[in-house]
């Protein structure tokens, strides 16, 4: 079983939807992070968790530390939200900046 | 400010050869860490630098190294090319104290 699971692997959705991909891990951590990769690698930081919730315009990403569980919302999608996204945590015993990733999550917004 | 720069973009080597892949941080940040993105695996972690100095390394062969410069510029070189190389190497940098994390556009390797 992997450290970080993220579900689900494909999501598809029409231009509007209110989309949540969620993120369970199984160590402590100190951080959980949220990113994006768009075709052709680049990766975009999202949120950087360690409690609550972050909104940023139409993305809202919440943490349960209790639960080892994350999740991230798009809200009112549109197809420029098509991307991957990935989950990621920084292991509370880890010093330094060592990420552990989930499989990451494709989804893809159609007008 | 300018975001993290990696060189080159793409690369073709040939099995055996060796490559060095470079990464500025952003202006400020002291730690450098390198990340490995494949199909069949994802992500991994490489290694991490700091103050030229190695402070994390994933679990990756020894043909995988690195190092760090006094100016936090960052190289990773890869020797003996192996076809399971041909990756998308990301580079990522963050300022002290400070977990978020600017990543690079990455460098993708083909082996041939």
């Amino acid at each position: 079983k992997n450290e970080v699971e993220q579900s689900p692997q494909n999501l598809t959705a029409q231009e509007g939807e209110f989309i949540t991909i969620n993120c369970s891990y199984s160590v402590g951590i100190s951080a959980l992070h949220w990113l994006q990769q768009h075709p052709g690698g680049g990766i975009v930081s999202l949120f950087m968790l360690s409690s609550g919730k972050k909104k940023h315009g139409r993305l809202i990403a919440t943490i349960n530390i209790q639960e080892k569980h994350s999740s991230l919302h798009i809200t009112a999608s549109h197809p420029r939200d098509s991307a991957v996204y990935i989950c990621a945590v920084r292991g509370r015993e880890t010093s330094g900046s060592r990420l552990t990733f989930g499989e990451g999550t494709q989804l893809t917004v159609n007008p | 400010k300018a975001g993290v720069t990696q060189t080159p973009r793409y690369l073709i080597k040939t099995r055996g050869q060796q490559v060095t892949l470079s990464c500025s941080p952003i202006s400020g940040h002291r730690s450098v860490s390198w990340y490995q993105q494949t199909p069949g695996q994802g992500l991994q972690f490489l290694f991490e630098y700091f103050s030229e100095t190695q402070r994390n390394k994933g679990n990756f062969p020894g043909r995988f190294s690195g190092r760090q410069f006094s100016n936090s510029r960052s190289e990773m070189n890869v020797s003996t090319l192996e076809l399971g190389d041909s990756a998308l190497y990301l580079c990522a940098s963050s300022g002290q104290g400070n977990y978020g994390y600017t990543f690079g556009s990455g460098t993708r390797l083909t082996v041939v």
